[in-house]
């Protein structure tokens, strides 16, 4: 079974430049997450999708930070502009269909620095 | 607000003893219980979970405590092994808000031969 695919892996780009990363979840997984973990940190949560509508995206700072799933498979996630403190590693998460699911699967990350 | 907290930023064992990682927690609200392990240049990788309803859940090497009276977890790996070096994060879900996940800062464990 093929794991949650993230790219790219790294990206490095100045403060105000915009910045797109792409997310493919497992096959089947109806609830995809992304997370940001700063360094030093855990990773935590931005945004929940559940097929393609957004369940939580409560700490996703809405006037830098976008994100989509169309068609309710792979996900972007937009930041624009960027600032210095974006810099972190950006999760992409997925979990099987079903409420309450107890694991997630994460993929590699992209490690984002904005210089 | 540091609802997930893992004191210890780091730990070093050597091979074959017990490593003991511990995890507290502030919201009584938190139901489900799950240790996640990160090797460098990956994501974290789910490693064994626990129940509110249960005190120990048990899987090979790597056992996990709950004493929800003290809001405390700990994860015991025993034996220890060179390949068990990684970060191990704590996560906790909140009961009500589906699948949501709050994560403790991590401790970094080093197996030393």
């Amino acid at each position: 079974e093929a794991g949650v695919a993230q790219s790219p892996r790294y990206k490095i780009i100045e403060k105000r430049q915009s910045v797109a990363f792409w997310c493919n979840p497992i096959s089947g997984h109806a609830t995809l997450y992304w997370y940001q973990q700063i360094l030093g940190q855990g990773p935590k949560l931005l945004i929940q999708f559940q097929n393609n509508g957004v369940v939580d995206d409560s700490q996703l700072p809405k006037d830098r930070f976008s994100a989509e799933r169309l068609k309710g498979v792979d996900s972007t996630l937009k930041i624009q502009p960027a600032k210095l403190e974006d810099s972190a590693v950006y999760l992409c998460a997925s979990s099987p269909p079903g409420p309450y699911t107890d694991t997630q699967y994460f993929g590699p990350g992209t490690r984002l620095t904005v210089l | 607000d540091q609802q997930v907290k893992q004191n210890s930023p780091s730990l070093s064992v050597q091979e074959g003893r017990i490593s003991i990682l511990n995890c507290d927690y502030t919201n009584s609200m938190f139901d489900y219980f799950l240790w996640y392990k990160k090797y460098p240049a990956e994501g974290p990788t789910f490693l064994i979970s626990i129940s509110s309803i249960k005190d120990k859940n048990e899987d090979g090497r790597f056992t996990v405590f709950l004493n929800k009276s003290a809001k405390h977890l700990s994860l015991h790996i025993v034996p220890s092994q060179p390949g068990d070096s990684a970060v191990y994060f704590c996560a906790a879900r909140n009961t009500g808000t589906a699948s949501k996940l709050t994560f403790g800062t991590g401790t970094r464990l080093q197996v030393t031969l």
